[in-house]
């Protein structure tokens, strides 16, 4: 899987929007970029994910720059529910058996 | 609603005294699997199944079983348990690989603290 660099930390106003990046300067074609948090001691959960083409769901944006060498998941409206440490994840969309990789990820801390 | 149930929540137990973490799920996924955590090493895979009666190991296997009798259970067991094992452990699905960028998308159950004196 493509190494992924994300900052060790961020902070957020509460109702603003979070802006998470993610460098993968190393993707290839063929790789996803996904994005995960986990909230203190809870199990990880899914948030959204994308190759090339934005994407939006209830939770996130992801914006993907055209080289896709780098990314950036936008909590359009922070909350304090989402402080919790985000994860950027490549991987290709056939990657067999193996496991999920979670690197250091951003710990985001939302303030009121 | 589509949810990774495990218990227990919470244990603790002491050397040697066998124990199994349950995991289940609704989402009628093929593949589940078994993480521990523990700071500053991150997630780490233990054992993995594929589907029913396929298991393997992952990255730390030792100390661990697990089976897979029914498509949707994948019970973690610590016939010996030792301290070394004390951690935070999740169980995960998602669906079967070749099924494209879903086949990536995993659930995590909530987690199950372990202490073992």
């Amino acid at each position: 899987d493509a190494k992924t660099t994300q900052p060790p930390s961020m902070d957020c106003a509460e109702g603003r929007a979070a802006n998470l990046p993610c460098n993968h300067s190393t993707i290839s074609g063929n790789e996803y970029v996904y994005w995960y948090r986990q909230i203190h001691s809870q199990g990880p959960q899914y948030i959204i994910h994308g190759l090339k083409n934005n994407e939006t769901n209830e939770m996130a944006s992801l914006i993907i720059t055209e080289d896709r060498k780098s990314s950036t998941l936008i909590l359009p409206h922070a909350t304090l529910r989402d402080t919790a440490v985000y994860y950027c994840i490549v991987r290709p969309s056939f990657s067999g058996n193996t496991p999920l990789v979670f690197g250091k990820g951003t710990r985001l801390s939302v303030i009121a | 609603e589509a949810q990774v149930t495990q218990n227990p929540r919470y244990l603790i137990t002491v050397t040697g005294k066998k124990l199994t973490v349950t995991c289940s799920q609704n989402m009628n996924h093929e593949y589940m699997s078994w993480y521990r955590q523990d700071p500053g090493l991150g997630l780490r895979q233990i054992y993995y199944s594929m589907n029913v009666e396929v298991t393997d190991k992952g990255d730390v296997p030792e100390g661990y079983k697990v089976s897979r009798k029914e498509k949707r259970n994948f019970p973690l067991i610590l016939e010996s348990p030792s301290p070394n094992q004390t951690s935070l452990y999740f169980c995960a699905s998602r669906v079967s690989a070749g099924r494209g960028s879903l086949s990536e998308t995993q659930y995590f159950g909530p987690g199950t603290r372990l202490l073992v004196l």
